[in-house]
């Protein structure tokens, strides 16, 4: 079973650039999924961000594409997320998972990491 | 507000059956993008619980089932147990804006 963890700052000033990371194990990262961020605000719903194929084609979330930027790096079979000019609304835990591309949906999940936004 | 309409809560006695409903639109359910569905347990990540509208992954108990009709679907879980308090997201394609969630059910097992 493929396992995810994320990793990264838990704590970003407003303004400033969010970076996480998801180590993929037990699992090549080119192997055939899609690999996805998913993020929940604190007592809110889950709002996916956008996903990515090991040959780097991404698949975004318009509402979030300007400021969104997703890589692979198959190297270290992990993918990346940042985010730039953050503020308190980018409040949210961010979970990594993988992306079934020919289901569409979200087959295993990271245990998530809590980002918050404050000076 | 989230693309997929859920009910915020739902409850029901152990031992009933429940439906969490999640309605969409023509641009995603009625599209004909599959519907999948979430159970969160409070301070856990998401595990997928439905996929393809009526597909349980292994280990997922039958008493959980979906379905999907017109621009809708729905979650019905049977004989109701204390563990399945938690809460319940649908998630599906949108043709303008890729996967979408819906806003999330609270299950209280009464």
């Amino acid at each position: 079973q493929v396992q995810l963890q994320e990793s990264g700052p838990g704590l970003v000033k407003p303004s400033e650039t969010l970076s996480l990371t998801c180590t993929v194990s037990d699992y090549s990262i080119s192997s055939g999924y899609y690999w996805g961020w998913i993020r929940q605000p604190p007592g809110k719903g889950l709002e996916w961000l956008g996903s990515i194929y090991h040959s780097g084609s991404t698949y975004d979330n318009p509402s979030h594409k300007s400021r969104v930027t997703i890589s692979v790096d198959t190297s270290k079979n992990q993918f990346s997320l940042t985010l730039s000019s953050v503020t308190a609304a980018d409040t949210a835990v961010y979970y990594c998972a993988t992306y079934n591309n020919y289901g569409y949906y979200f087959e295993y999940w990271g245990q998530g990491t809590l980002v918050t936004v404050s000076s | 507000q989230s693309v997929l309409t859920q009910p915020p809560s739902v409850s029901g006695a152990p031992g009933q059956r429940v439906t969490i409903s999640c309605t969409g639109s023509s641009s995603n359910i009625g599209a004909g993008y599959d519907v999948h569905w979430y159970q969160q347990l409070p301070g856990t990540a998401p595990k997928l619980l439905i996929y393809g509208n009526i597909n349980r992954p292994s280990g997922v108990p039958d008493r959980f089932s979906g379905s999907k009709s017109g621009t809708s679907a729905s979650l019905a879980i049977t004989g109701l147990q204390a563990e399945d308090e938690a809460d319940y997201y649908c998630q599906s394609s949108d043709s303008m804006s890729g996967s979408v969630f819906g806003g999330g059910t609270k299950l209280t097992v009464l």
